[in-house]
């Protein structure tokens, strides 16, 4: 079974639209940190933010916003007015603690595609 | 100044030869990793080092082997290169108290003819 199942492969939107790029985890630990990567198409992988297991309130930063919801295992993002440069596979990803310290495992991504 | 740099950014070789990727990070972390990212968008990790010892070893091919020189860098050496191991492959660090948060280089392209 995957620890981090991101069920949408692809998305295309059209700019200015919002869009949810949904996360479900699993995992038997009772701390654990849930992440968000964006990869560009120039392929680098850029940090988006980091929650913890403890703290299940919502955040928001500019455009973006994450819901963490540990009564589903899940842990989604959403982006409000979405923009061309928003176009890029996002990752979201599970950090438990193994071997002595946290390993990060991540989800297939989800490739979206903001259409002018 | 970059925090964690790879070489090389794109490395194009022959079915069968042997070749190394270079890691280093200059943020004073002390665990270090290698992920390969397939075509498909992938990303799996393959090793992690934390002071220059293994900690992490996934089911990986023993053609690859990682070597630790110093807590700041991590090569990725790869033998009997197969058409498989075209991928992108990423190196990343962070401190080992951490909570997980990796923070990535720009990733090493590698095609295999």
């Amino acid at each position: 079974a995957q620890k981090v199942t991101q069920a949408q492969t692809e998305i295309s939107v059209v700019e200015k639209e919002d869009v949810t790029l949904d996360c479900v985890y699993e995992t038997r630990d009772t701390t654990y940190y849930l992440f968000w990567y964006k990869q560009p198409p120039s392929g680098e992988l850029v940090f988006l933010i980091r929650r913890n297991s403890f703290d299940e309130q919502n955040e928001i930063s500019g455009r973006y916003s994450w819901n963490f919801q540990k009564s589903t295992s899940s842990f989604n993002f959403t982006i409000t007015a979405s923009q061309v440069v928003d176009s890029a596979v996002y990752f979201c990803a599970l950090s438990e603690k193994g071997a002595g310290s946290y390993q990060l495992t991540f989800g297939k991504g989800t490739k979206l595609s903001v259409i002018p | 100044d970059t925090a964690v740099s790879q070489t090389p950014k794109y490395l194009v070789t022959q079915m069968g030869n042997d070749k190394s990727i270079k890691c280093e990070q200059n943020l004073g972390h002390d665990t270090m990793y290698w992920y390969k990212q397939d075509s498909k968008k992938f990303l799996k990790i393959m090793f992690s080092y934390n002071n220059k010892e293994l900690i992490i070893n996934e089911t990986v091919p023993n053609r690859f082997s990682p070597k630790s020189p110093d807590k700041a860098h991590l090569n990725l050496h790869i033998n009997s290169l197969e058409l498989g191991d075209s991928a992108v492959y990423f190196c990343a660090s962070s401190q080992r108290r951490s909570t997980g948060e990796l923070f990535f280089g720009e990733g090493s392209r590698l095609t295999v003819l």
